[in-house]
């Protein structure tokens, strides 16, 4: 059963400290997402990539976030220094980038910044 | 800009009950339109999709959804609610931008009474 996972599934950090979230996508898709999930502004897509380019980050905050695809099989996000406004759950999803598909979404991952 | 709206940030029923989620869309251009289904600390699951196909759509673990153009909306329905169907629905529509994108809605927490 193919399925998107996220490491670490919960962290909590104190403010300023770098943080490294991890995906792994499906294999064989070729698009990635990252969505961001809080109460007061619900899901959020951060940045999305297929075929290991970065296709759109306009959701990010250029200052302190960045995601990259090192490889096919590994997507990270990185926020440095985070802030306690970064508290929410991250989700990674991944597809194979057609307006049709279904997005495959990951357990996610709780960030608390203290 | 293609947008969807969910009526009721909350949804209360009955167990056995008929449940209705409400969704409307905004779309210059014929939409793809999904629901998916996230379970307290999980990601989100689709549960339907209309591609153009068929206008009614069914889905898993008994969820099917309409889409009437003229009424610009994709409203989810189950005839006879479940315990196990408590959980959050998200409505959302898919962008073509590069690879495929969906524009989620706010949500609609579904609660069933005993």
């Amino acid at each position: 059963d193919a399925r998107v996972t996220q490491t670490p599934r919960h962290k909590v950090t104190e403010m300023g400290q770098e943080v490294t979230m991890r995906c792994q996508p499906i294999l064989g898709h070729n698009t990635v997402f990252w969505y961001r999930q809080t109460m007061m502004q619900g899901l959020e897509l951060l940045a999305y990539f297929r075929n290991r380019a970065p296709l759109d980050d306009s959701g990010m905050p250029k200052d302190r976030f960045s995601a990259e695809m090192p490889d096919a099989t590994l997507a990270t996000l990185k926020i440095q220094p985070s802030e306690p406004r970064d508290s929410a759950v991250y989700f990674c999803a991944s597809g194979v980038g057609v307006a049709t598909d279904t997005q495959y979404f990951g357990p996610g991952t709780r960030l608390t910044v203290l | 800009a293609q947008s969807v709206t969910q009526l009721g940030s909350h949804v209360s029923v009955s167990e056995g009950a008929l449940v209705l989620l409400r969704c409307n869309y905004s779309s210059s251009v014929p939409p793809y339109l999904f629901w998916y289904v996230q379970y307290p600390n999980q990601g989100l699951q689709l549960l339907l999709k209309y591609t153009s196909a068929a206008t009614l759509v069914k889905g898993i673990n008994g969820f099917e959804a309409e889409f009437k153009k003229s009424e610009t909306s994709f409203h989810l329905t189950k005839p006879s609610a479940h315990m196990s169907d408590a959980a959050e629905y998200f409505c959302a529509v898919s962008i073509i931008q590069g690879a495929q994108k969906l524009v989620f809605g706010q949500g609609t927490r579904l609660t069933i009474n005993p």
